[in-house]
């Protein structure tokens, strides 16, 4: 079964920095193409960007409201994808899920960022 | 990247069938046959229903299916269930930078 946990979510101001963790268990992490998805309070979903597997060149993909603010990375020894977050706004408020494959087929629980004064 | 657009709510009885729009552009829907639906129960974490316009993972009841017709795809869920009450998003593949776009979401409620 895959578990996906997502970790580092916290109380941010505005500008500040933040990176989330995502423990993937139940597949084989290091051909697994991983993605990043956020739900502001009492909205939708808004795909933020996504990692290739290294097999396929650990391509980098982000949405265009990232604008060089975020940056995914992955440590398959450790089964693991990150999403560093910078210059943090308060419209980054929201929970951030992680996410397998090209079709987000497996989602993990969340973490939630709060950014705020 | 423009929000897909999806109906705010949609209701049916119970055993009825209901269908949910999703309404994109030449640029998403109607370029790429990567539509996805993910369901998504208060609290929880959305589940993924249909991939590729009209696949279900396994697991999935037969209940639900998918189709998709020029920039709109739809998902009908057939023989509604009170369990199917929950909110439902449509995912389109797009060009340019933003990879995936979301719908705007459906909330379904079982009269």
């Amino acid at each position: 079964e895959v578990q996906l946990v997502e970790s580092g979510g916290g109380l941010v101001k505005p500008g500040g920095s933040l990176r989330l963790s995502c423990a993937g268990a139940g597949f084989i992490f290091s051909n697994a193409w991983m993605n990043w998805v956020r739900q502001a309070p009492g909205k939708g979903l808004e795909w933020v960007g996504r990692i290739k597997s290294k097999p396929d060149g650990e391509t980098l993909d982000y949405a265009a409201f990232v604008k060089g603010r975020f940056s995914i990375s992955r440590e398959d020894s450790k089964n693991t994808v990150y999403l560093q977050m910078n210059s943090l706004k308060t419209e980054d408020t929201g929970l951030y899920y992680c996410s397998t494959g090209i079709d987000l087929d497996s989602w993990g629980q969340g973490t939630l960022v709060t950014v705020t004064s | 990247q423009s929000a897909l657009t999806q109906p705010a709510s949609v209701s049916g009885s119970p055993g009825q069938s209901i269908t949910i729009s999703c309404t994109g552009t030449s640029s998403d829907v109607g370029s790429y046959n990567r539509v996805s639906w993910y369901q998504q129960h208060p609290g929880k974490a959305p589940n993924l229903m249909i991939y590729e316009v009209n696949k279900r993972p396994s697991g999935v009841s037969n209940r639900f299916s998918g189709s998709k017709s020029a920039n709109t795809a739809s998902l009908t869920i057939s023989g509604l269930q009170a369990e199917d009450e929950a909110d439902y998003y449509c995912c389109s593949h797009a060009g340019g930078s933003t990879l995936y776009v979301f719908g705007s979401g459906t909330r379904v409620t079982v009269l």
